[in-house]
This record gives structure tokens, C-alpha cells and sequence, in this order.
């Protein structure tokens, strides 16, 4: 069956620093997104993409975030300049649209972002 | 703005038997969807049964089902004959059939259940 995957399973960087985290969605979905979960909290939305665009964004999604589809495959998170808030664990989702019917966004297995 | 409320912080559950989590949202919307995901320690997401707001009848996934009553925006979760395995946790989430490219998820805070042999 096929699965979004996400690398690394866990990061660790400094304050600062530059941070790249990569999915491949699942090949003929459509619609991708990306979501943090901060340790103990809830899943929140960051960003969806399509059409090679943002298509909506988050008070979360300032401008140290930015995503990127670079090669039709890979869908990518960077953060410029990680804050110690923004360790957290960041899902990688994807979604279907066919005939106007699409339901499920099918998640990856996230990246833990720690920051130190 | 829709909201998604969890009102159930941790429940616990016996083996073999029969737990509800309840979930309430507010939205102004008439079409949407609502789903309920499993988180276990892993902390993959994984979709568990959703529910099409313009569906009377309630979505069953083998052991799970779901009580939707529109008109009071509730949308609780059932699991029959708990196992070890359903030890997680569970969020709902809601998303809207109207936002065109973005329909995006909009979690509850979530339930931590335990299942006890």
C-alpha cells in the first residue's frame, strides 16, 4: 500500500541553525500539508500546498517557514532560523482529489524536531 | 472558525470491553467531514473511520463505529471489544468540504486511552 514517508525520523539542531525536513507524499496525491505537534498538545496546521503553491498558511507559518516541492516528489519544510519552540513533531500529509471526491489525508510518520 | 473539543483528557478501558470518546465541534458550515485518528507511542497518525456530514448513517469500521447527531455537533467513538493494541491516542478532527485546495485538519486535543488486561 502506498505510504507518505518523511526523513529524518528525528533531527537535532542548534538554536539558529537551518533545518530541511523531507516527504515524499504518496505519487498521484494532489493536495499536500504539513502539521507540528509541540510534545503533549494537538496537532496544528502550518501549511497546505498545491497547484505548486501555498494555498493557505497558519499565524504558525511566519516567514522563517517556507515549503517547497523541488522535483515533483519531494515536498519540503525549511526552517531558517529554529527557536527552541520550535521542537516539536512535524507530519508530512498528503491527499487525493479525484472527480471531486477525496476524503482521507494519509500522514507520514513525522519528523521529531528537537532544538537545542 | 470551526473549533473541535475533547472533553475527556484519558480514559481506560478493560480488555474485551466497550469504550466511548466523546468529541463536540462548532462550525457554521452544513458540509463537512469529521474523522477520528490514532496516535499510539509511535506517534504515527492513523485514520481510524470518518464520517460524511451529509450521511445520516453512522460510519462502522469493524470495531469502531461512530454516533454523529448533527443538529447537537457531536461525533463520539466507539470501540467494541477493546484490545491491547487500541491502547493510543485518539484525536478528532474536523475539515471542512467547502475550502477548495486547503481543507485542512482541525484537531480536538485528544484522548489518551488505556486498555487494561
Amino acid at each position: 500500500e502506498p505510504e507518505v514517508t518523511q526523513t529524518p525520523s528525528h533531527q537535532v539542531t542548534q538554536m539558529g541553525q537551518e533545518v530541511i525536513l523531507r516527504c515524499v507524499p504518496i505519487s498521484n496525491h494532489l493536495y499536500f500539508y504539513w502539521y507540528r505537534q509541540i510534545l503533549g498538545q494537538k496537532v496544528e496546521f502550518l501549511v497546505s500546498f498545491y497547484n505548486n503553491e501555498i494555498s493557505e498558511k497558519s499565524e504558525i507559518f511566519d516567514d522563517q517557514f517556507s515549503v517547497e516541492r523541488p522535483d515533483g516528489s519531494n515536498f519540503t519544510l525549511k526552517i531558517r532560523s529554529t527557536k527552541l519552540e520550535d521542537s516539536a513533531m512535524y507530519f508530512c500529509a498528503s491527499r487525493q482529489s479525484r472527480d471531486g471526491l477525496s476524503y482521507e489525508q494519509y500522514f507520514g510518520p513525522g519528523t521529531r524536531l528537537t532544538v537545542t | 472558525a470551526q473549533t473541535v473539543t475533547q472533553s475527556q483528557p484519558e480514559m481506560s478501558v478493560q480488555e474485551a470491553e466497550t469504550v466511548t470518546l466523546s468529541c463536540t465541534y462548532d462550525t457554521s458550515e452544513s458540509d463537512y467531514y469529521l474523522f477520528w485518528y490514532k496516535q499510539p507511542p509511535s506517534r504515527q497518525m492513523i485514520l481510524v473511520i470518518r464520517q460524511e456530514a451529509y450521511k445520516q448513517q453512522n460510519a462502522t469500521e469493524n470495531r469502531f463505529s461512530v454516533n454523529f447527531q448533527k443538529a447537537a455537533k457531536s461525533f463520539s467513538l466507539k470501540i467494541s471489544d477493546s484490545q491491547l493494541g487500541d491502547a493510543a491516542m485518539y484525536f478528532c478532527a474536523y475539515r471542512s468540504a467547502n475550502g477548495g485546495a486547503t481543507n485542512k485538519l482541525i484537531f480536538g486535543t485528544g484522548t489518551l486511552l488505556a486498555v487494561q488486561p
